[in-house]
């Protein structure tokens, strides 16, 4: 079965330095992978995706990720965090044989001034 | 439309009583997805149309929860008999096809059962 796991419930960092949101995926083959974001009171916002295309994947706002089989992972990061950047993120994959997005448990991203 | 509407945004209702939750999906996307998410936690799916038939209704907790598309396009979320463990985000999504791009979801629908 698929799944994906983020490493960290809470990450806070301070304006301006580097985030990394953390996470691992479980499948038995080479998955569709995503990340959204989620703002207070908003919906959830596709940020980028991974379809085996290529290992590194720019999205929206400056964030980008890369996809590395052999830790099978799929970390977020971004050089430079903005106080907009605040919300929550999902890690997410796609489960091809059931057409279903799964998604991990969250990570509540907090900058710091 | 320009994105996937839902109505209403925020819903309170008593314990006991019955509820509808409306989707209306971007112009022309055969799958739509209705999933759940509960305060602290992540997106839980419910249940996925392609076209007007429930191609996977897995993941709806019981029989009191119900989901039609009659036309292939808006779709209804159906909750009888609430219980306050009802109380929860309920989120729509559509895509063009299949899920393997991703969703666009909507700003879902808060329910509160009081």
């Amino acid at each position: 079965a698929q799944s994906v796991t983020q490493l960290d419930s809470h990450v806070s960092v301070s304006e301006g330095t580097p985030v990394l949101l953390r996470c691992n995926y479980s499948s038995s083959y080479s998955p569709s992978l995503f990340w959204y974001v989620q703002h207070p009171n908003k919906g959830l916002q596709l940020l980028l995706k991974y379809t085996s295309a290529a290992t590194l994947v720019k999205g929206i706002n400056g964030f980008e990720a890369e996809f590395k089989k052999s830790e099978t992972s799929f970390h977020l990061t971004k050089p430079s965090a903005h106080m907009s950047d605040a919300a929550e993120y999902f890690c997410v994959s796609y489960g091809g044989a059931t057409n279903k997005l799964i998604f991990g448990t969250g990570t509540l991203l907090a900058v710091q001034p | 439309g320009a994105g996937v509407s839902q109505t209403p945004s925020n819903k309170v209702t008593e314990k006991g009583k019955y509820v509808e939750l409306r989707c209306d999906p971007i112009s022309g996307h055969t799958a739509l997805y209705w999933y759940r998410q509960s305060l602290g936690q992540g997106p839980e799916f419910l249940i996925y149309f392609q076209g007007t038939g429930a191609a996977d209704d897995s993941g709806l907790p019981n029989d009191r929860f119900f989901a039609v598309r009659p036309e292939g396009s808006v779709s209804t979320l159906k909750i009888q008999r609430t219980e306050r463990g009802d109380s929860a985000v309920y989120l729509c999504a559509s895509s063009p096809t299949g899920g393997e791009n991703g969703y666009t979801f909507g700003s879902g629908t808060r329910l509160t059962v009081v």
